[in-house]
C-alpha cells in the first residue's frame, strides 16, 4: 500500500493548457508538500500545507494553485502551461511542520511542448 | 537554515562501508543535520537525522562533529541498490523550515 500516492506518473501536454496532479498520502499526517525538480536535478519546495492550510508559499507564479480538500491530499493545479514548467513534481507530507523527515511520492513527470 | 558543502561525487566498493562527509560550517545551535537519497527516477528518501550526538538506524550511522560544522553519513556494507544522490541538509525545527537540498553526492556502488 503506498504511504504517498500521485498521479498521473506521466503527463505531456500542449503550452497554455491548464492539468492537474493529484496526491494522496495514507500516513495520517498533517502536513503536505510539493517539491519541482527541473532538468538541473535541483529540487525546490513550492508550498506546504499543515492542516489544509497553506503555510508556505515560495514565490511560486499564481498559474500554480495548490489545493488541499482535507489533509490526506493535496491537489496542484496549473493553468496556461509554460515550457518552463516541465519538470517532476514531487509530493510529500510529514507528520507535522516541526520535523525534517518527509516521505515523498514517486513524482509525476510533466512535459510541455 | 545554514548551507552546506558536498562533494559532488564518489565511488565505493560492493560491500565497503561508505563514508560521505558534509561540511555545515554556519549550523546553529538549533538547527538538525538530515540526510535523504534520490535513487535515480524515485523520489528522495529520508535516512537519518541529528542534531549533536552520533545516531544509527537500520539504514546508516549519522557522525556529527563536536563543534558541528560536519558531519558524516556511513553505509556499513554498500551494495549496488544504494547508488544514488545523497542529500546533507540543515534544517531548524520551525515550521517554516523547509528541506533545502542541494546538488548532493552521486554515490556510485561498484561490483
Amino acid at each position: 500500500d503506498t504511504a504517498v500516492s500521485q498521479t498521473p506518473k506521466y503527463l505531456v501536454t500542449q503550452m497554455g493548457n491548464d492539468k492537474s496532479i493529484k496526491c494522496e498520502q495514507n500516513l495520517g499526517h498533517d502536513t503536505m508538500y510539493w517539491y519541482k525538480q527541473d532538468s538541473k536535478k535541483f529540487l525546490k519546495i513550492m508550498f506546504s500545507y499543515n492542516n489544509k492550510e497553506l503555510i508556505i508559499n515560495e514565490t511560486v507564479p499564481n498559474r500554480f494553485s495548490p489545493k488541499s480538500p482535507d489533509k490526506a491530499h493535496l491537489n496542484l493545479h496549473i493553468n496556461s502551461l509554460e515550457l518552463g514548467d516541465s519538470a517532476v513534481y514531487f509530493c510529500a507530507s510529514s507528520q507535522g511542520v516541526a520535523t525534517g523527515e518527509l516521505f515523498f511520492g514517486e513524482g509525476s513527470r510533466l512535459t510541455v511542448l | 537554515d545554514a548551507k552546506t558543502t558536498q562533494p559532488p561525487s564518489m565511488d565505493c566498493a560492493e560491500g565497503r562501508a561508505a563514508n560521505l562527509p558534509c561540511n555545515h560550517s554556519t549550523i546553529s545551535g538549533n538547527e538538525y543535520v538530515y540526510w535523504y537519497r534520490q535513487i535515480h527516477s524515485q523520489g528522495p528518501q529520508y535516512i537519518i537525522h541529528g542534531l549533536k550526538n552520533n545516531e544509527t538506524n537500520e539504514m546508516a550511522s549519522l557522525i556529527i562533529t563536536e563543534d558541528r560544522k560536519s558531519s558524516t553519513l556511513i553505509l556499513p556494507h554498500a551494495t549496488l541498490r544504494d547508488t544514488a544522490v545523497y542529500y546533507c541538509i540543515v534544517r531548524g525545527r520551525s515550521g517554516y523550515s523547509t528541506l533545502t537540498f542541494g546538488k548532493g553526492t552521486m554515490l556510485l556502488v561498484s561490483p
